[in-house]
């Protein structure tokens, strides 16, 4: 069954440090995006992406957040200049056409700043 | 008012039994709703998905619908110790967003 596959499992980083998160999203998939969950948290939405561009951020996603799809099957979130406050997990989806249809989530990136 | 409000729990049942779960939003545009199951340090899993009122069922899964009273549930018969785990009511609107509640804690025991 295709799955949505995330690289690394786990990210330690110093703070001030840039950081890229990797994601393979389900191969037929048009829609991709970006949650994190703080421990102990809900899961947020920070930002959805459709052919090769942001259709939608939350406030989270500010100019340290970028993401991009640089070739045919990754998609990377990119942190720019990490804070503590940037420890969580982060999950990538993807959903195939059609905006009423189903996300499915990869396993998640473990990040963690010191 | 927070836009999806979920019963953290936990919420311990013996094998067998019902699981009853439950979720309310205040926003009447929430069209689309969604349960997931995350087991520790692990991705939100798509159970169930619905975006008419009523029921739906899908196995030992069945996910209830009220929009008037913006209220979705989700029971799980003939429980397992395999369906230990948290689950997360999603809602959404006509956009991408998915609006997560806080999640269920639920343990089944043998």
């Amino acid at each position: 069954e295709p799955e949505v596959t995330q690289t690394p499992s786990h990210q330690v980083t110093q703070m001030g440090q840039e950081v890229i998160l990797r994601c393979v999203p389900i191969s037929n998939h048009l829609y991709f995006y970006w949650y994190r969950q703080i421990l102990g948290q809900k899961v947020e939405f920070l930002v959805s992406f459709y052919n090769n561009e942001i259709s939608e951020k939350s406030e989270i996603f500010d100019d340290q957040f970028s993401v991009e799809r640089p070739d045919g099957s990754n998609f990377t979130l990119k942190i720019r200049s990490t804070k503590l406050e940037d420890s969580a997990m982060y999950f990538c989806a993807s959903s195939s056409w059609g905006l009423d249809n189903e996300q499915f989530f990869g396993p998640g990136t473990r990040l963690t700043v010191l | 008012q927070k836009e999806v409000e979920q019963d953290p729990g936990p919420l311990s049942v013996p094998e067998g039994a019902i699981v009853s779960l439950n979720c309310t939003y205040s926003n009447s545009a929430f069209q689309y709703f969604m349960w997931y199951r995350q087991y520790s340090r692990k991705g939100p899993e798509l159970l169930m998905y619905t975006y008419s009122s009523g029921n739906k069922e899908d196995g030992r899964f069945t996910a209830q619908v009220d929009k008037s009273s913006k209220y979705i549930s989700l029971f799980i018969r003939d429980s397992q110790p395999s369906d230990s785990a948290t689950y997360l009511c999603a809602i959404k609107a006509a956009g991408n967003k998915l609006t997560f509640g806080g999640g269920t804690r639920v343990l089944v025991k043998p």
